[in-house]
């Protein structure tokens, strides 16, 4: 069955401290990985996409990587309104669906 | 462009109600995705349209929810009778299709908070 997990489920750090969340999947035939910010009271907005191994895309503070097995999303020099949901989605097979995974909530503290 | 549109923003209701969603998505997209969030669930896609036509509703579900695409520019989402259990929020989304059956960017709307009571 296909599946994508998100780790951690929650995180909390301090403004300035670099992490990293993760996002592995088991799928058949990965057509595209997509993360998205989730801010509270507000729908998924689009981050990144990747579609092959190796690939790396980046944004300001954040930077996504891709391998067969897993996708990072780095964070650098975090601010504190970099604090939100960061959602991991993958789209594989012959159709037009994202499988999702369930999130990890980011907390930065000034 | 104005983004992906739903309309109510919130709605409280009382168990056995029908409920209509309504969702405008993006000029020019092609597919149109509807999902419920849950914290327990996450997001759980429950269908979606090419060109206004259902392409997978293996989501809804079951038969109390329904949902049509008369037109390029609108969609709903129907439950009847609503459940407490159908407490969430749910979300359109429309994305443009990309040649070869890669799976484009998805834009969401800002979501329906609904309340079963």
């Amino acid at each position: 069955e296909d599946q994508v997990t998100q780790s951690p489920e929650a995180l909390r750090l301090q403004e300035g401290e670099s992490s990293s969340l993760n996002c592995s999947y088991t799928v058949s035939g990965l057509r595209g990985l997509f993360w998205y910010r989730q801010d509270p009271g507000k729908g998924p907005e689009f981050l990144f996409t990747l579609y092959s191994a190796g690939e790396e895309k980046e944004k300001e503070r954040l930077k996504a990587t891709l391998t067969k097995k897993e996708s990072f999303l780095h964070i650098t020099a975090p601010k504190p309104e970099d604090s939100a949901t960061y959602l991991c989605a993958v789209n594989a097979g012959n159709n037009r669906k994202l499988i999702w995974g369930l999130g990890t909530s980011l907390a930065v503290n000034p | 462009d104005a983004g992906v549109i739903q309309s109510p923003r919130h709605e409280v209701t009382e168990m056995g109600q029908e409920v209509t969603l309504r969702c405008k998505p993006i000029s020019g997209h092609d597919y149109l995705f509807w999902y419920r969030q849950t914290m327990m669930r996450g997001l759980e896609l429950l269908i979606y349209f090419n060109n206004n036509v259902p392409i997978d509703d293996s989501g809804m579900p079951e038969d109390r929810f329904s949902a049509k695409m008369p037109n390029a520019s609108f969609s709903t989402l129907k439950i009847q009778p609503s459940e407490p259990r159908d407490s969430a929020v749910y979300f359109c989304a429309s994305s443009k299709g990309l040649a070869g059956g890669y799976t484009d960017t998805q834009y969401f709307g800002p979501g329906t908070r609904l309340t079963v009571l």
